[in-house]
């Protein structure tokens, strides 16, 4: 079974400045999406970027960047110039691209990691 | 276009009690996935629809079960409610890609609170 680990329960980062969310992987499989969604206080679930694994060229999505590194499995997310409006829960997650038929094919979530923006 | 909507928004049941939530996925999107969210476990993986068929189910007792209609709207009900149950039920919905393929972006909707007293 694959896991997803977001070492950091809470970031704080100044306004305007960057701010760098880990998260890392564990999975025997090579083919696979990768996530960054946010959730803010509504509790809406939104996609903020996503990641083929086949591709290594890293996803950019405005501000929003990731690091990607498949032989050492991880998954960092990179939020420039922050603003207010990025203060969220943010959770990494992972999907086999291939259905098994057999398992648990959905998304597997890290616990989050709680985005502070300090004005 | 639309985004995924769930109802109702917030419910309270008692326990032993059953319950039932609705999805309406994003117009075109035929698959359909629950996820529960709870402070201690985080967000877990229910079941996926694809097709009117379950296509894929987590780690969950079977008082937790599922449809899908030919519109690809979705229910999923609860029997016999715990206390353990009170959650943010979540549905996503995507599109396929195809039979052997698992779907790849999933679009969440604002979710529903339940809570079991």
């Amino acid at each position: 079974a694959q896991t997803v680990t977001q070492s950091q329960p809470e970031m704080s980062v100044q306004e305007a400045e960057t701010v760098t969310l880990s998260c890392t992987y564990d999975t025997s499989e090579s083919d696979y999406y990768l996530f960054w969604y946010k959730q803010p206080p509504s509790r809406q679930m939104i996609l903020v970027i996503r990641q083929e694994a086949y591709k290594q060229q890293n996803a950019t999505e405005n501000r929003f960047s990731v690091n990607f590194q498949k032989a050492a499995k991880s998954f960092s997310l990179k939020i420039s110039d922050s603003q207010l409006g990025d203060a969220a829960m943010y959770f990494c997650a992972y999907r086999s691209a291939m259905y098994s038929g057999g398992g648990a094919d959905g998304l597997t979530f890290g616990k989050g990691t709680h985005l502070i923006i300090q004005p | 276009k639309a985004g995924v909507t769930q109802t109702p928004r917030y419910l309270i049941k008692t326990r032993g009690q059953q319950v039932t939530l609705s999805c309406s996925p994003i117009s075109g999107h035929r698959s359909v996935s629950w996820y529960q969210q709870t402070p201690g476990q985080g967000l877990q993986f229910l079941f996926e629809y694809f097709s009117e068929t379950q296509r894929n189910k987590g780690n969950f007792p079977g008082r937790f079960s599922g449809r899908q209609f030919s519109n690809s709207r979705s229910e999923m009900n609860v029997s016999t409610l715990e206390l353990g149950d009170s959650a943010l039920y979540l549905c996503a919905s995507s599109l396929v890609s195809g039979r052997a393929r698992s779907t790849d972006t999933q679009y969440f909707g604002p979710g529903t609170r339940l809570t079991v007293l």
